[in-house]
């Protein structure tokens, strides 16, 4: 069972298009976190979040916790090719141990 | 400024073949993590190191998994008798004591 649920899990958009995607759990977490994964590579991180009703921006990514600590949503404004990627988020439980989603694929067509 | 580095970045094994993965953490990481990410799918969480001790080991699949940090730095993710569902990429990562993990960029391990 995946302890966090991402979704759509597959998203193509045009180039100048906005976009949100969802990460949403039924589990407290301590922090959340948003990573982009390219082929190849490790994760990458984006942000943390830690407070409930958080809301980061990261250039034209906005990144928002829920009010409960148990969801996050990612909108990307504009997108752009090089925002296309994985898009992986993870809770910190105990040990600072993360529970990853399965991830959002985004595609940004030129 | 040097990141996490592992080795090698590619693994072809035999199914039955032992495999050592190395994980080199950021300098001065207290905590190491290994993942595992299947095809498709979200890193999972194998173990857990604070300095050389192996603090959270829930996450082996099996008692073939076997990881060590004698040093308190460079990490090993052995694999005995591997079988073709092992075939996944191992991520390691390291941390301070914050929740920010930093990972490396894996090792894609395929077993025939």
């Amino acid at each position: 069972t995946q302890l966090l649920e991402q979704s759509p899990q597959f998203l193509s958009i045009q180039e100048g298009e906005n976009l949100t995607v969802y990460c949403n759990s039924s589990s407290v977490f301590s922090s959340l976190q948003w990573y982009r994964q390219e082929p190849g590579e490790g994760p990458v991180l984006l942000v943390t979040v830690v407070t409930g009703g958080e809301v980061k921006k990261l250039k034209r990514l906005t990144f928002q916790f829920g009010d409960a600590r148990k969801d996050s949503s990612l909108h990307i404004t504009a997108a752009q090719p090089g925002d296309t990627g994985l898009y992986l988020c993870a809770g910190a439980r105990g040990n600072n141990r993360l529970a990853f989603g399965k991830g959002n694929q985004v595609v940004v067509i030129p | 400024g040097a990141g996490v580095s592992q080795s090698p970045r590619y693994k072809v094994a035999k199914r039955g073949q032992d495999v050592a993965l190395r994980c080199d953490p950021i300098s001065g990481h207290v905590s190491l993590f290994w993942y595992q990410q299947a095809l498709g799918q979200g890193p999972e969480f194998l173990t857990y190191f604070q300095n050389e001790a192996q603090l959270d080991k829930s996450g082996l699949p099996s008692d073939r998994f076997f990881a060590e940090r004698p040093e308190g730095s460079v990490s090993t993710l052995k694999i005995q008798r591997t079988q073709q569902e092992d075939s996944a990429v191992y991520l390691c990562a390291s941390s301070l004591v914050t929740d920010t993990q930093y990972f490396g960029p894996g090792t894609r391990l395929t077993v025939l």
